[in-house]
């Protein structure tokens, strides 16, 4: 167990549908970020929280949204689904934003029929 | 833009054997951190060694060492004594030290490594 938990393990939604996915960060850890890997497009950062602000993205869709709460935990928003949104979901965590080792959650597989 | 290239979309090793796996960057920055995660068929990420560019000698953790030559801008893991339980996709990642996206990591698209009895 990594310490950073995420929920669900697996979903299965069909396309246009809208999916939360979940994150509780490793205990300490005030910065959340958010991974896609796909088969075509590997690993790709979506976006990053620091203490419930909202710090970089990266190849973030329109559709996609995140946020991070009081509590710190995150939640990852996916609507308008499309079959390309297939994929691997990670969170990730880390006690600052300059600290250079963070710890990943097992992730969530997205399928989308 | 930073790129992580990995060349080697897969590789195989006899066990108790070495194997390395090859992993170049591009970047025009001078500080940043570089690491090699594993992933098994089980998914976790698994962070297996980092390396601070300001620091010269290569890093290494038990039978885990990096080659880095920041010239070249290249970061080779060399696994040592492989064992059926290194068998798993090995992604070189590469992170920013300062500016605005500095805590999102760049990764290559892995390199397969089967180990075989």
């Amino acid at each position: 167990d990594s310490g950073v938990t995420q929920t669900p393990k697996h979903l299965i939604t069909a396309t246009g549908q809208r999916v939360t996915l979940r994150c509780s960060p490793r205990s300490g850890d005030l910065s959340v970020y958010w991974y896609q890997q796909s088969l075509d497009q590997g690993l790709q950062f979506l976006i990053q929280y620091y203490n419930g602000e909202e710090r970089a993205k990266g190849n973030i869709l329109e559709r996609f949204s995140a946020q991070q709460f009081p509590d710190l935990h995150s939640e990852l928003n996916l609507s308008s689904l499309e079959l390309g949104d297939s994929a691997l979901y990670f969170c990730a965590s880390s006690a600052s934003v300059t600290n250079y080792g963070y710890t990943f959650g097992s992730g969530t597989r997205l399928t989308v029929v | 833009a930073q790129t992580v290239t990995q060349s080697q979309p897969e590789m195989s090793v006899q066990e108790a054997e070495t194997v390395t796996l090859s992993c170049t960057y591009d970047t025009s920055e001078s500080d940043y951190y570089l690491f090699w995660y594993k992933q098994p068929p089980s998914r976790q990420m698994i962070l297996v060694i980092r390396q601070e560019a300001y620091k010269q000698q290569n890093a290494t953790e038990n039978r885990f060492s990096v080659n880095f030559q920041k010239a070249a801008k290249s970061f080779s893991l060399k696994i040592s004594d492989s064992q059926l339980g290194d068998a798993a996709m090995y992604f070189c990642a590469y992170r920013r030290a300062y500016g605005g996206s500095q805590g999102n990591l760049i990764f290559g698209k892995g390199t397969k490594l089967s180990v075989k009895p």
